[in-house]
């Protein structure tokens, strides 16, 4: 198993380019995060979907749109891209399992650089 | 979005020392998780806490779940080289559907 995986690794844009950051898991989770990553500040969640066909605004949504056509695949869009959105995004998927807590796995990363 | 205040943000320490650090909260969790970041790669769980009081190991790492319910702890015995990354703290909310984290304790050691 691969676990969660993210495309692309690095990425330098412009400001007002748009791209789309692509997650994948082999794990059948149903539930699926996009976090931002800031020096100082933790991870921030931006949307989740809790399973195909859904999505849901997380803390700092802004600028961003996400879909989940795939239960396996969970795409991160950002139609204008800004400075402020110069950061490292991770994405995750967890599994609800009625336990106390279900343990979110995490992907390596992407670095995006707007200038 | 509720708030986790982790210190120290970050410790420089040798080789062997002990550490310690902790979250904070101005809400009560049920569940405390401590993660660690390795450089260059995505938070792994390392402990899940789920009751106040609560103890748990994991090798050399140590977490309690603070009886308040709004602090948790990590301490790190006899460091060793492999530990470096940043540590982070978070609970679930809204249900289990979402997690909060904490700003983070860069631990680096020096040679």
């Amino acid at each position: 198993n691969a676990g969660v995986t993210q495309t692309p690794k690095f990425r330098v844009l412009k400001t007002g380019q748009s791209m789309t950051l692509l997650c994948a898991q082999d794990m059948n989770h149903e539930y699926m995060y996009w976090y931002r990553q800031d020096p100082g500040m933790g991870l921030r969640l931006i949307h989740y979907s809790v399973g195909e066909g859904t999505t849901a605004k997380g803390e700092v949504p802004d600028g961003y749109n996400v879909s989940r056509l795939k239960k396996q695949n969970f795409l991160l869009g950002l139609e204008s891209a800004a400075p402020s959105q110069t950061s490292v995004y991770f994405c995750a998927s967890s599994q609800l399992q009625g336990l106390p807590f279900d343990e979110q796995y995490f992907g390596p990363g992407t670095r995006l650089t707007v200038t | 979005g509720q708030q986790l205040n982790q210190s120290p943000q970050s410790m420089f320490i040798q080789e062997g020392e002990d550490v310690s650090m902790n979250c904070t909260s101005s809400s009560i969790f049920n569940t405390w998780l401590w993660y660690k970041q390795d450089p260059g790669e995505g938070p792994v769980l390392l402990i899940a806490l789920y009751k106040a009081g609560e103890l748990t190991s994991n090798g050399r790492l140590t977490a309690q779940f603070g009886i308040t319910r709004k602090d948790s702890f990590l301490n790190i015995s006899a460091s060793i080289p492999s530990d470096v990354g940043i540590y982070f703290c978070a609970g679930p909310y809204f249900g289990n559907e979402k997690l909060t984290f904490g700003t983070g304790t860069r631990l680096t050691i020096i040679p």
